[in-house]
Parts: C-alpha cells; structure tokens; sequence
C-alpha cells in the first residue's frame, strides 16, 4: 500500500495563478480531508468530503474548492492564489469519522505564492 | 467552540531527560484525544491515542499520556527521551472535527 500520496511535492506560483492539488489513497477510506500548516497555527482544517460525490467546508475555506469525483481522489483547487496562502498542505483519510478511526496524513505539499 | 491548547512551544532537552508535553481541551462532551508526531520533512503520524477506558495510554516509541477529565487535559510523557525524538508533537482532540493544537517543537541534544 502506499497510503496517502499527495502531487506535487513543491510548487511556487504567481499572485493569481490557479493550480489543483491532488491527493489520493488506496485504502478503500470514505472519509478525506484537506489541511493547511502554518507556523504557530498547527493544522486547520479547509475541507473534507465523507464520501464519494461528496464536500464539506472547514475551519479555513475560503479561496478553495475541492471535488472528489472518485473515492480514491481528493482534489484543492485554488483559483486566484493569493500569497496568504503560502503553506504547507497535507491531505488525509480515515475510514470512519469517529474517533475510533485514525487518519493517516499524507507527506505534504509546500506551497509558496509570489 | 472546541479548541485545544498546547503551552509549551518549544521545548530543548539533552538526551535521557524527561519529557512532559501539556495538552488542553476546551469542550464538555465526549471526545477523543490523540498525539501526532511530526519528524523533519515527514508527514504526520499517530502517537497514541484515547477513546476510552484506561486514562493512561501507551504509544510508540516509549511515549504514553495521561487523560485527566477533570482538568480538560491530555499530557504527553517519555521518561527518557533521544536524539531520535526530536520533531514537532501535535495533540489533536476530536468531538465532530478534528482539531489540532499549534504544535511543540521539541529538539533533543546527544
């Protein structure tokens, strides 16, 4: 298994550029999910999808969409990057939302906006 | 709200020191409590964690925690840590979300 794979590794964009990252695990897992760390922040939360054809909004959403046309793929799309969003970006799954369930992370994506 | 308070920012010890890392929850229901490690240029990965039962759980690693109800806390502990053990450390507390704390960095000197 390679559990939770994130593209690309690194990216550096211009101030109104777009781009989608992409996430993707082969545990079968219902539940994925999009994180940000930013120093001192810890990991908040953008969205999350409980399924297939499904999405939730976050803690921090704004600037972001997100799409999972497939269970195995959890797409974050930034359509006009903003330097604000200079981050670190980590996707996750689970395969139930209680706490019973833990949620393996993925290595990160490290964002930075010009 | 929930949140989860971690106080110590950034901790320094020498190796075979002990170590103890405050976690504090805000939230009167039930909830899960976890400890996420983060080593250098790696992604995060569980600890331990506590869903019921006995208040003291052990993880990998040497790493145990303590959950004490009555004072909405969830303390991480190693007796004797290593060079290996330095990372940053995450507690995390879940009701229906998941919420971080902002991380301790720990860094540990041979």
């Amino acid at each position: 298994n390679a559990g939770v794979t994130q593209t690309p590794k690194f990216r550096v964009l211009k101030t109104g550029q777009s781009m989608t990252l992409l996430c993707a695990q082969d545990m079968n897992h219902e539940y994925m999910y999009w994180y940000r760390q930013d120093p001192g922040m810890g990991l908040r939360l953008i969205h999350y999808s409980v399924g297939e054809g499904t999405t939730a909004k976050g803690e921090v959403p704004d600037g972001y969409n997100v799409s999972r046309l497939k269970k195995q793929n959890f797409l974050l799309g930034l359509e006009s990057a903003a330097p604000s969003q200079t981050s670190v970006y980590f996707c996750a799954s689970s395969y139930g939302a209680g706490g019973l369930y833990e949620q393996y992370f993925g290595p990160g994506t490290r964002l930075t906006v010009t | 709200a929930q949140s989860v308070s971690q106080h110590n920012h950034h901790v320094i010890l020498s190796e075979a020191a002990s170590l103890e890392l405050g976690c504090n929850y805000s939230y009167g229901g039930t909830v899960n409590l976890f400890w996420y490690v983060q080593y250098p240029g790696q992604h995060l990965q569980l600890l331990l964690k506590y869903f019921s039962g006995d208040p003291l759980v052990k993880g990998i690693k040497g790493f145990e925690a303590e959950f004490i109800k009555s004072k909405f806390s969830f303390n991480l502990r190693k007796p004797s840590v290593q060079w290996s053990d330095t990372a940053e450390y995450f507690c995390a507390v879940k009701s229906d979300k998941l919420i971080f704390g902002t991380g301790t960095r720990l860094q540990v000197f041979p």
